[in-house]
């Protein structure tokens, strides 16, 4: 166990709709990755929040977006939900937002869209 | 951009032998930091190891160890022992570990390679 939570596991939506998932950092971790991992595309970093703000992007679409509240949970919401936004979606956590601290990971979601 | 290569989408290996994944990757940067993650069928991702670029020794985690060679960008895990638990997708992934408020800490991944143990 990382230490990471995430809910749901699983996730089942028709095309259209707006869901909303949820992470748990580790305890004191301050830093929340998200990653999506579908089968054409492998693994790809989503967005980086340190503390609270936004601290990189990668390659997520303009209609998903995330948020980091002040108790450091995060939630990724993706919305106008298409058949490819079919995925596993993951949250990890560090310590800090460096290069020297490791990231854990969660269980991730389980995302259908049909 | 950097990328990370993983030529073999599946090995196979019997139980108690010792299996080597291969892993390149490209980069321009002199120091980061590269990982190995085991994605069982659970689906959890889990660290197995990681090598920091700047040191030369090969990290080692019990039966698991790297041959980290980066004048080649080569990073492979070596698994000793094999036991019917270690099936599973591995991960070779890259992250920078260059310092900075604009610096972007992703982790790059791999395709993955699917390791089958034969019992």
């Amino acid at each position: 166990d990382s230490g990471v939570t995430q809910t749901p596991k699983h996730l089942i939506t028709a095309t259209g709709q707006r869901v909303t998932l949820r992470c748990s950092p580790r305890s004191g971790d301050l830093s929340v990755y998200w990653y999506q991992q579908s089968l054409d595309q492998g693994l790809q970093f989503l967005i980086q929040y340190y503390n609270g703000e936004e601290r990189a992007k990668g390659n997520i679409l303009e209609r998903f977006s995330a948020q980091q509240f002040p108790d450091l949970h995060s939630e990724l919401n993706l919305s106008s939900l298409e058949l490819g936004d079919s995925a596993l979606y993951f949250c990890a956590s560090s310590v800090v937002s460096s290069g020297t601290d490791t990231q854990y990971f969660g269980p991730g979601t389980r995302l259908t869209v049909l | 951009a950097q990328t990370v290569t993983q030529s073999q989408p599946e090995m196979s290996v019997q139980e108690a032998e010792t299996v080597t994944l291969s892993c390149t990757y490209d980069t321009s940067e002199s120091d980061y930091y590269l990982f190995w993650y085991k994605q069982p069928p659970s689906r959890q991702m889990i660290l197995v190891i990681r090598q920091e670029a700047y040191k030369q020794q090969n990290a080692t985690e019990n039966r698991f160890s790297v041959n980290f060679q980066k004048a080649a960008k080569s990073f492979s895990l070596k698994i000793s022992d094999s036991q019917l638990g270690d099936a599973a997708m591995y991960f070779c992934a890259y992250r920078s570990a260059i310092m900075g408020m604009d610096s972007n800490y992703q982790l790059i991944w791999g395709a993955g390679t699917k390791l089958i143990i034969k019992p």
